[in-house]
């Protein structure tokens, strides 16, 4: 069965530092989508990316964030300068009608 | 803006027996889905169930079924025979069909669920 897959599973990382979360969708999707869920608390929507280009985005994401489609296959989120708050769980999703959620990426932020 | 509301941050039930889980939701519009995710320690979310607005039967997979009741936009889950890896959070979301699937989904603050032996 296919399934959405992303690396690393965990990303340790100095305040400062730009981090690079990866994500291959399914193959036949085209809709993709990250979030962010802080410890303890709910699941919120960043961004969601459909023809190459952010479809919608939420205030959470800012000008440090950004989303790319770099070779058709991944799906990447990029944070250029991390703060302490932006440890979270970071979900990728795709879809074509129904979302699958891949096992995220625990980012650390020290 | 459309909301999840679950109320219920914690419910805990014995292994064998039946167990509700609440949710509502606010919204305008008249075409949605709406969800019920499972995340267990692992923190991987896994689809339970969905349910299409349109459609005024409830949705069921196996143990879990919900009551949808769409004019009191309320959302409830019912896990029956619990068992142990049943423990898990539990999270509504809501996903607006308003300008075709590619919605975001929005997520209720989830319950944490514990199955007892």
């Amino acid at each position: 069965e296919p399934e959405v897959t992303q690396t690393p599973s965990h990303q340790v990382t100095q305040m400062g530092q730009e981090v690079i979360l990866r994500c291959v969708p399914i193959s036949n999707h085209l809709y993709f989508y990250w979030y962010r869920q802080i410890l303890g608390q709910k699941v919120e929507f960043l961004v969601s990316f459909y023809n190459n280009e952010i479809s919608e985005k939420s205030e959470i994401f800012d000008d440090q964030f950004s989303v790319e489609r770099p070779d058709g296959s991944n799906f990447t989120l990029k944070i250029r300068s991390t703060k302490l708050e932006d440890s979270a769980m970071y979900f990728c999703a795709s879809s074509n009608n129904e979302q699958f959620f891949g096992p995220g990426t625990r980012l650390t932020v020290l | 803006a459309q909301t999840v509301t679950q109320s219920q941050p914690e419910m805990s039930v014995q292994e064998a027996e039946t167990v509700t889980l609440s949710c509502t939701y606010d919204t305008s519009e008249n075409n949605y889905y709406l969800f019920w995710y499972k995340q267990p320690p692992s923190r991987q979310m896994i689809l339970v169930i969905r349910q299409e607005a349109y459609k005024q039967q409830n949705a069921t997979e196996n143990r879990f079924s919900v009551n949808f009741q769409k004019a009191a936009k309320s959302f409830s889950l019912k896990i029956s025979d619990s068992q142990l890896g049943d423990t898990a959070m539990y999270f509504c979301a809501f996903i607006s069909l308003y300008g075709g699937s590619q919605g975001n989904l929005i997520f209720g603050k989830g319950t944490k669920l514990s199955v007892k032996p």
